[in-house]
């Protein structure tokens, strides 16, 4: 299976901060790369997919870039209901997730 | 709109068996594929199988090949999960998303949207 890597673990950010999480594939994916936010006691909600590509109803503050192993979400400005867990998910192949980015309030 | 609803919590011995279910809305069952994933207590989430909604074809992932069973019942578009010989280290939630049946390109594969989760307890 492919391993997909995340970084980092966690990060502390405040309200307005730009921030960056990178996942990091095993091997190359092409753009079958989807990003997620996870909240407690919810499920995931697809917010990037094809690597790049803004899911309906997301906010245009998401962006994610990248192809082959390495990839990016950014978020341009923080805003209080982003604090969360994000997960990348590789559909290249048996689809495997990283180990999740736990935004916090700083 | 399209919504994935899944069954209730459910406390288990182990060595027993657990089947979840799973019942789609708002789009054609037989036009996608449903997946299962789940997420234990600190852990990432891991991929476990799909059925496809129209043919009933199933794949599973290797570390659950001997022990799920993934179906589906089109006239209730619902999908099932069963997993057997329940250990502690099977304490999750699980989770059924909606995934692509028809594939072109990394466009169609996504996982959306996702039923809300049923936690399932392995406990003596």
């Amino acid at each position: 299976d492919i391993q997909m890597t995340q970084s980092p673990s966690s990060l502390s950010a405040s309200v307005g901060d730009r921030v960056t999480i990178t996942c990091r594939a095993s091997q190359s994916l092409s753009t079958y790369l989807n990003w997620y936010q996870e909240k407690p006691g919810k499920a995931p909600r697809l917010l990037i997919y094809a690597a790049s590509t803004l899911q309906g109803g997301v906010p245009s503050r998401f962006s994610g870039s990248g192809s082959g192993t390495d990839f990016t979400l950014t978020i341009s400005s923080l805003q209080p209901e982003d604090f969360a867990t994000y997960y990348c998910l590789q559909t290249f192949s048996t689809p495997t997730f990283g180990q999740g980015t736990k935004l916090e309030i700083k | 709109q399209v919504q994935l609803v899944q069954s209730g919590a459910e406390v288990k011995k182990p060595g027993a068996s657990v089947k979840v279910s799973c019942k789609a809305s708002g789009y054609s069952f037989t036009d996608y594929a449903i997946h299962w994933v789940r997420q234990a207590p600190g852990q990432r989430l891991e991929w476990m199988g799909w059925v496809n909604g129209g043919s009933g074809m199933t794949k599973y992932s290797q570390r659950f090949q001997d022990r799920v069973t993934i179906n589906r019942d089109t006239s209730a578009s619902t999908a099932y999960m069963e997993l057997s010989t329940l250990r502690s280290e099977d304490t999750a939630v699980y989770y059924c998303t909606r995934g692509w049946s028809i594939d072109y390109g990394p466009g169609s594969r996504r996982f959306d949207p996702w039923g809300q989760g049923t936690l399932v307890t392995v406990s003596s």
